[in-house]
């Protein structure tokens, strides 16, 4: 069974940082391209990046483009999101979910996400 | 504001059916496969449809999905009162190089 589990959450004053972490078990994690996605509370989903299965390409949407970065270590099978000068537009639970092939371009299977709060 | 537009809600009794859409363009619908994702209160995001029109092993075949041209439509038939959820459809964007999510469907099981 596919298992992702995301920490490194919290609450964070506006500029500071973060970096989640989601650990996978489950499946062949090298063979997979990873994903965050976020959702503001009460509102939608939001992609907000996505890595290849060896960590070559990388994706990020327009509004954290330069502020945060996905990386992963397929040795510790954990996908990392980097995030840095913080805003309070930021503030959601983010998921980190699995694509469903070598591709980005698909997602199947999502952990059960961690809340990032951007407040003085 | 999402690029892949969908109706905020939706509504059925129970036993009915109803359908949910989702309109895109050709950069995202109209030149890739559409996915489609329910999410209960509470709780992480489930994939309900793949490709386009395939489902997941579990997901009951009264539901179903569709596309044509840069539109997508998930049915749910027989309609109960666990279907009650938040719908998303998704697609990959070629122009922003990214995924797309739908705003979102409430569906109510009156």
């Amino acid at each position: 069974e596919v298992q992702l589990l995301e920490s490194g959450g919290g609450s964070v004053q506006p500029g500071g940082s973060l970096r989640l972490s989601c650990a996978a078990a489950g499946f062949t994690f090298s063979d997979y391209a990873m994903t965050w996605v976020r959702q503001t509370p009460g509102k939608g989903l939001e992609w907000v990046s996505a890595i290849s299965g060896a960590g070559e390409r990388t994706h990020y949407a327009d509004s954290v483009r330069g502020r945060f970065t996905i990386s992963r270590d397929n040795s510790k099978i954990t996908l990392y999101l980097q995030m840095n000068s913080l805003k309070a537009e930021d503030t959601a639970v983010y998921y980190c979910a699995k694509a469903s092939s070598w591709s980005v371009r698909n997602v199947d299977v999502w952990g059960q996400g961690t809340a990032v709060t951007v407040s003085s | 504001q999402s690029v892949l537009t969908q109706p905020p809600s939706a509504s059925g009794t129970p036993g009915q059916r109803v359908t949910i859409s989702c309109s895109g363009s050709s950069s995202n619908i109209g030149s890739n496969t559409v996915n489609w994702y329910q999410q209960l209160p509470g709780t992480a995001p489930k994939l309900l449809i793949y490709s386009d029109n395939k489902r997941p092993s579990g997901v009951p075949d009264r539901v179903s999905g569709s596309k044509s041209g840069t539109s997508a439509s998930l049915a749910i038939s027989g309609l109960q009162s666990e279907d009650e959820a938040d719908y998303y459809c998704a697609a990959w964007d070629d122009s922003l190089d990214g995924l797309l999510f739908g705003g979102g469907t409430k569906l109510t099981v009156l």
